[in-house]
């Protein structure tokens, strides 16, 4: 069975830091990589994803990740973070035949003004 | 994308009661899924609900606990049987985008808390 890591469970950070959120999975065939995010109060949403192709992948709100298929990672970054960051974050993997991605157990990530 | 509503956003329940929980999508989908999220955990997948046909729980759940009901393309219902306080969690409805690309739109969740 696949499973996913997230070795950063908390996270704070002063806003215009950078930020690197970790995620590595087990799996060792074609993978989807999917970021969500769910801000205080809301629901989860998609941050980014990757199916193919370029292994750098950026999202929304500047974000971006990074696959990398040697390491099994899929890393999370962001140049510089806002208050607006403060969020959930989690990592979710699927392989390609399979509807139902395994997430990550998530970061929480706490952005002081 | 998907909009999918939950009902109740939040309830307090007995110990030995049941609760069923509602969710409707704004579009018809084939497969709808149902979610667990503890407090500092991850989501744990409890069943895929598919209309016309039985659910299919993952491991460590079972029917009788959770019974679900998909009586169309839009609509699902999961019920929290005879709970106790380990029970309290959130728990979230979600649907496969169907473009192929198996991103998954949530809805609010549930927020369940059992004395």
């Amino acid at each position: 069975a696949q499973s996913v890591s997230q070795h950063n469970h908390h996270v704070i950070l002063s806003e215009a830091a950078s930020l690197e959120l970790g995620c590595n999975y087990s799996y060792g065939g074609t993978v989807n990589l999917f970021w969500y995010v769910q801000y205080p109060g809301q629901h989860l949403q998609l941050l980014l994803k990757y199916f193919s192709g370029d292994p750098l992948v950026k999202g929304i709100k500047g974000f971006e990740a990074e696959f990398i298929k040697s390491k099994f990672s899929f890393n999370l970054r962001k140049p510089s973070v806002q208050w607006s960051d403060t969020a959930e974050y989690f990592c979710a993997v699927n392989n390609g035949g399979s509807y139902i991605p395994t997430f990550g157990r998530g970061t929480s990530l706490i952005v002081h003004p | 994308s998907a909009v999918i509503s939950q009902k109740p956003s939040r309830d307090i329940c007995q110990r030995g009661t049941s609760l069923t929980i509602q969710c409707q999508v704004d579009s018809q989908v084939t497969m709808m899924f149902w979610y667990r999220q503890q407090p500092g955990q991850s989501l744990t997948l409890i069943a895929t609900a598919n209309q016309g046909s039985e659910a299919t729980y993952e491991s460590g759940f079972v029917i009788d606990k959770f019974p679900i009901s998909r009586p169309n393309l839009t609509f699902s219902t999961l019920t929290v049987s005879n709970m106790s306080p380990e029970d309290s969690s959130i728990y979230l409805c979600s649907v496969d985008s169907g473009g192929g690309y198996n991103e998954q739109f949530f809805g609010p969740g549930t927020r369940l808390t059992v004395l």
